[in-house]
């Protein structure tokens, strides 16, 4: 597709609750992020793919978090027991390549979570 | 201590004015510095970003960079009111992903 493409929009779940996130990124785009971003604050990084392979997953804030990405094009973020601090809006954003050279991440338009 | 600061204003400019936005890091070893727009409601976009001491000028966006006093601003000349959105600073060291700032809200009054 054009640009990167995340579902659902918008998931609305009960605590406890298991839920998925996928993201389809843009076509030829290697590196893959996941970033949450809560109301008034900047995005939070979450975790990165090079690849198939989760390059840096240090921002997975516990193990109920968890995100794959096994041909190296589609990842989807799984979310177990959800709990109502995990509202949020989940963004995946790809780039051509990762490095710190550059950061010309492009966003999707993110998946609004909300734990009731 | 935060990693990347910024105000969070709401920064409000009469129309036409220059908007000055700033943002400063902690992290010594960044090497690359951007500033993202977001509509609200919308995902980021890219608007600038500057990799080196002084100043990168497109368009009416200039951003400027101190690495000694660890500084990245956005200064946007002539606003318009469709520049009304928050302006996220990011910045990219040791790690291979973005920190962002939490995000300066601008208002642009016609």
């Amino acid at each position: 597709g054009a640009g990167v493409s995340q579902t659902p929009s918008n998931k609305v779940t009960e605590k406890g609750k298991y839920v998925e996130l996928r993201c389809d990124p843009i076509s030829g785009h290697t590196a893959l992020y996941w970033y949450r971003q809560s109301l008034g604050q900047g995005p939070e990084f979450l975790i990165y793919f090079q690849g198939t392979g989760a390059a840096d997953d240090s921002g997975l804030p516990n193990d109920r978090f968890f995100a794959v990405r096994p041909e190296g094009s589609v990842s989807t973020l799984k979310i177990q027991r959800t709990e109502r601090g995990d509202s949020a809006v989940y963004l995946c954003a790809s780039s051509l390549t990762a490095g710190t050279d550059t950061g010309e991440l492009f966003f999707g338009e993110g998946s609004r979570l909300t734990v009731l | 201590q935060k990693e990347v600061e910024q105000n969070s204003g709401p920064l409000s400019v009469p129309e036409g004015a220059i908007a000055s936005l700033n943002c400063t890091y902690s992290d010594r070893g960044s090497q690359s510095f951007f500033w993202y727009r977001q509509y609200s409601g919308k995902s980021p976009e890219l608007i600038m970003s500057i990799y080196s001491n002084g100043d990168k000028e497109d368009g009416r966006f200039t951003a400027q960079l101190n690495k000694a006093s660890q500084y990245v601003s956005l200064l946007i000349r002539d606003s318009q009111p469709s520049d009304s959105a928050t302006y996220l600073c990011a910045v990219s060291g040791s790690a291979r992903q973005l920190t962002f700032g939490s995000g300066t809200q601008l208002t642009v009054l016609p």
